[in-house]
């Protein structure tokens, strides 16, 4: 069984176009993340919930939003897609208390904006 | 200067070979080091885990912390070419969700 699993795996689309990104964990953690990888493999983190609360919301343009229906999900909407949304994202959760957990991965979504 | 440094490599060693991945830090508060391996096109995974200060052996890989040169580093033994990978290091204070991660290190084991 899959611990953190994103779908889609790849998405390929258009400049101005929408797309989400879902994600499930079933560690039965708190805490779900988004990161963003770029082409230099520098992880940077977008968001954060801890039991469907926003805790963490990074320099993020509007155009992304998070919804974290209960706290073992967590979904991405990008509106209005460019370039430079190209990456790859991950989706991770970490569980228990206060900095002591460490983060588990999921396989990444690979977004390709043309 | 960002919070975590970390050399990108890439690194190519002989297979056997003794290997050092290292990462330096400004932020005092990070109490909590981590290290994941991330092979291409998959998600990182966590090799080692460690709290403050001192070493932690698992197997052939070996975590050491020393804070007071706010100086952490990721030691691979006997080195074999599926350890071939990128080495990203990650740290948060205590009391944070916010993992800081390095730049990643390419590593190449040469068979």
């Amino acid at each position: 069984d899959t611990a953190v699993s994103q779908t889609p795996k790849y998405l390929v689309t258009q400049m101005g176009n929408d797309k989400s990104i879902k994600c499930e964990q079933n560690l039965g953690h708190d805490t779900m993340y988004w990161y963003k990888q770029d082409s230099k493999k520098f992880l940077k983190i977008m968001f954060s919930y801890n039991n469907k609360e926003l805790i963490i919301n990074e320099t993020v343009p509007n155009r992304f939003s998070p919804k974290s229906p209960d706290k073992a999900h967590l979904n991405l909407h990008i509106n209005s897609l460019e370039l430079g949304d190209s990456a790859v994202y991950f989706c991770a959760s970490s569980g228990g208390g206060f900095g002591a957990n460490v983060l588990t991965f999921g396989a990444g979504s690979r977004l390709t904006v043309l | 200067q960002k919070e975590v440094e970390q050399d990108p490599g890439p690194l190519s060693v002989p297979e056997g070979a003794i290997v050092s991945l290292n990462c330096t830090y400004s932020n005092s508060a990070f109490q909590y080091f981590m290290w994941y391996r991330q092979y291409s096109r998959k998600g990182p995974e966590l090799l080692m885990y460690t709290y403050s200060s001192g070493n932690k052996e698992d197997g052939r890989f070996t975590a050491q912390v020393d804070k007071s040169s706010k100086y952490i580093s990721l030691f691979i033994r006997d080195s074999q070419p599926s350890d071939s990978a990128t080495y990203l290091c990650a740290m948060s204070p205590p009391g944070a969700y916010k993992y800081i991660f390095g730049t990643g290190t390419r590593l190449k084991v040469l068979a």
